[in-house]
């Protein structure tokens, strides 16, 4: 059982390339989420998605979209980077809602990326 | 006020000290709380849930004060292998949808 997998582990990036960030998870969770993690920060919610087809924005989605085609897969796109996204990324997905008593969120890995 | 507040630390301790941590949260009507675990470099684990009456996972023990909004983690007899960064999680806009994550506290237990 793999969980989440996300892929790339590392990216370094020029100012306004763009690139996605793969996020797959085996455990058939609906709820899937993207958090970004600065030095000395919390984690940040980026955009969340509830069910294949279904996704929302988080607390900081400026510069980033999602997608969720099937319950498997939730791609984040970061469009014209910018140095303020070099962050480290986490993808997560969880059985029930994120927030129910009781309830694990799964992260992925970790995507290290630098924007310059 | 931060919506989940956290003592960033580091919180510097002999092998076999106990430990506690306290987060305190902004809305009284939070329902949901947990403890993650994140050591250097790593994603974060689930540690505890923490429930209303208090609940214990062996050394751990995670306890919840709605009075003064705040949840607490207790590690007791703690090994090396306890140095990690603690996340506190809560569920702060109504619903369960989202958790608002603190900062950590970092801990480093010394030989």
């Amino acid at each position: 059982n793999a969980g989440v997998t996300q892929t790339p582990k590392f990216r370094i990036l020029k100012i306004g390339q763009s690139m996605t960030l793969q996020c797959t998870q085996d455990m058939n969770h609906n709820y899937m989420y993207w958090y970004r993690q600065d030095p000395g920060m919390g984690l940040k919610l980026i955009y969340y998605s509830v069910g294949a087809g279904i996704t929302d924005k988080g607390e900081v989605p400026n510069g980033y979209n999602v997608s969720r085609s099937t319950t498997e897969d939730f791609p984040l796109r970061l469009e014209l980077a910018a140095p303020s996204q070099t962050s480290v990324y986490f993808c997560a997905s969880s059985y029930l809602t994120a927030g129910v008593p009781g309830n694990t969120i799964y992260f992925g890995e970790g995507s290290w990326l630098t924007v310059v | 006020r931060k919506e989940v507040e956290q003592d960033p630390g580091p919180f510097n301790v002999p092998e076999g000290a106990t430990v506690a941590f306290n987060c305190t949260y902004s809305n009284s009507a939070s329902q949901s709380f947990f403890w993650y675990r994140q050591d250097c470099r790593k994603e974060p684990k689930l540690l505890m849930s923490v429930y209303s009456s208090g609940n214990e996972d062996g050394r751990f023990t995670a306890q919840l004060n709605r009075a003064s909004q705040y949840i607490s983690l207790l590690i007791r007899d703690s090994k090396l292998s306890d140095s990690a960064t603690y996340l506190c999680a809560v569920n702060i806009k109504e619903g369960y949808q989202k958790v608002t994550f603190g900062t950590g506290t970092k801990l480093q237990v010394i030989p």
